[in-house]
């Protein structure tokens, strides 16, 4: 399961408070990414990372930060949730050598009220 | 972005195989093709991929037109575990490995 852990799992918040949300990898692996999806839906990118510091924007990026400041650890923040990122949030890893890859961690569910 | 295009849903019997369509005719020659399952309340689950030639591994084969415009993901036995949304996805070479989703095919079987 490359060692992807999301926390936390379920989150309820309200309108305009800012939410962080993990993502820790235990294998060292360069890229990162982080994927909302929406019922009946597939995933959309919102941001990923491909190092240290490096990051850079999905197609659904509004609203939504990102940092890396450590390998194994990617964190997406809603800096004032709105009801509109109510969804599921995935993070994603390629592993290296198989860049054509991606593992999934298991999905943190969030609820913006 | 290069799009993709899937039934909504496809029902198999248990034990047969099964064959999962996919329209992708704006295709350009560096994409990859790649396909990924999601079963109930996880995460999506890596497949299969390819290029140009068909591809074998121990999950399922990928058959791919000659003109590379639709493919075919196929599941020699199906089982109630295959039972799961499959997405078919178009990944641009010079993309960061970004992955653009559509809506999938539900795949359902039947015991």
């Amino acid at each position: 399961d490359a060692g992807i852990t999301q926390s936390p799992r379920h989150k309820v918040t309200e309108t305009g408070t800012p939410v962080t949300l993990r993502c820790h990898q235990t294998e060292n692996h360069r890229y990162m990414y982080w994927y909302r999806q929406d019922p009946g839906h597939g995933l959309r990118l919102i941001h990923y990372s491909y190092g240290v510091k490096d990051t850079d924007k999905g197609e659904v990026s509004d609203g939504y930060s990102v940092s890396r400041s450590k390998t194994e650890d990617f964190l997406l923040t809603l800096e004032s949730a709105t009801s509109s990122q109510t969804s599921v949030y995935f993070c994603a890893i390629s592993i290296q050598g198989s860049k054509e890859t991606q593992y999934f961690g298991p999905g943190t569910r969030l609820l913006v009220l | 972005d290069a799009k993709t295009t899937q039934p909504n849903s496809m029902e198999s019997n248990e034990e047969e195989p099964v064959h999962l369509p996919c329209n992708h005719s704006t295709i350009s020659g560096t994409d990859y093709i790649h396909w990924y399952r999601q079963l109930p309340s996880q995460g999506p689950e890596y497949v299969i991929h390819g290029l140009t030639s068909n591809v074998n591994n121990r999950m399922a084969s990928l058959a791919i037109a000659e003109d590379r415009k639709s493919s075919t993901l196929i599941l020699h036995r199906a089982t109630l575990r295959d039972a799961a949304v499959y997405y078919c996805i178009l990944r641009q070479m010079d993309s960061n490995y970004q992955l653009i989703w559509g809506a999938g095919t539900k795949l359902i079987i039947k015991p």
